[in-house]
């Protein structure tokens, strides 16, 4: 079974600069969540879509930050524009029920690490 | 607010020690938690998950005790090997996933 797939891995640009990541979960999972994780720290949620539909985005900044899931399945973060303190890893996961469900198991891409100048 | 932490931010055993990794909860009302293990470079990856209605569940070489007295889970891990250095989070279910700080493993060959 495939895992979690994210692109790019690693992003360098400038402050003020934007930024997309792209996610594919799992086939067949319907949850997919987006974490930002500082370096020392755990990873904060920013966003949780049900299929296309946010259920949680309390976290997200969203004057800069934005997320879509338009057909249920891929998903991009966006940042624009981008600040110092963005520097983080962006981790994507996948899970096949809505986590309120209390056994669903989430699984983790590899990250994209991102670096703001 | 909710807050899942772990008691030390590293832990260092030796090669065939047993490990214990502490974690402390906030939030009465988690149900569930699980335990994710971090490689360098990696996402998190799922180790061992229990549920409230429980106290101990092991899976293999890995045991998660919780207390919901003192709102505190363990994870023990048997006979540590090389590839379990990694950082360990704790997380607990409330209406969403909090992730604690998490704590370094090290062995020591």
């Amino acid at each position: 079974e495939a895992g979690v797939a994210q692109s790019p891995r690693y992003k360098i640009i400038e402050k003020r600069q934007s930024v997309a990541f792209w996610c594919n979960p799992i086939s067949g999972h319907a949850t997919l969540y987006w974490y930002q994780q500082i370096l020392g720290q755990g990873p904060k949620l920013l966003i949780q879509f049900q299929n296309n539909g946010v259920v949680d985005d309390s976290q997200l900044p969203k004057d800069r930050f934005s997320a879509e899931r338009l057909k249920g399945v891929d998903s991009t973060l966006k940042i624009q524009p981008a600040k110092l303190e963005d520097s983080a890893v962006y981790l994507c996961a996948s899970s096949f029920r809505l986590a309120g469900v209390r056994t669903d198991t989430q699984y983790f891409g590899p990250g994209t690490r991102l670096t703001v100048l | 607010g909710e807050s899942v932490g772990l008691h030390l931010p590293t832990l260092s055993v030796q090669e065939g020690d047993n490990s214990i990794i502490n974690c402390a909860y906030s939030n009465s009302a988690s149900d569930y938690f699980i335990w994710y293990k971090q490689e360098s470079g990696k996402g998190p990856q799922f180790i061992i998950d229990i549920r409230s209605n429980m106290d101990k569940r092991q899976g293999q070489r890995v045991t998660v005790l919780l207390n919901k007295t003192v709102k505190h889970l363990s994870l023990q891990i048997a006979a540590t090997q090389p590839g379990d250095s990694a950082v360990y989070f704790c997380t607990g279910h409330g209406n969403q996933f909090y992730f604690g700080t998490g704590t370094s493993l090290t062995v020591i060959p």
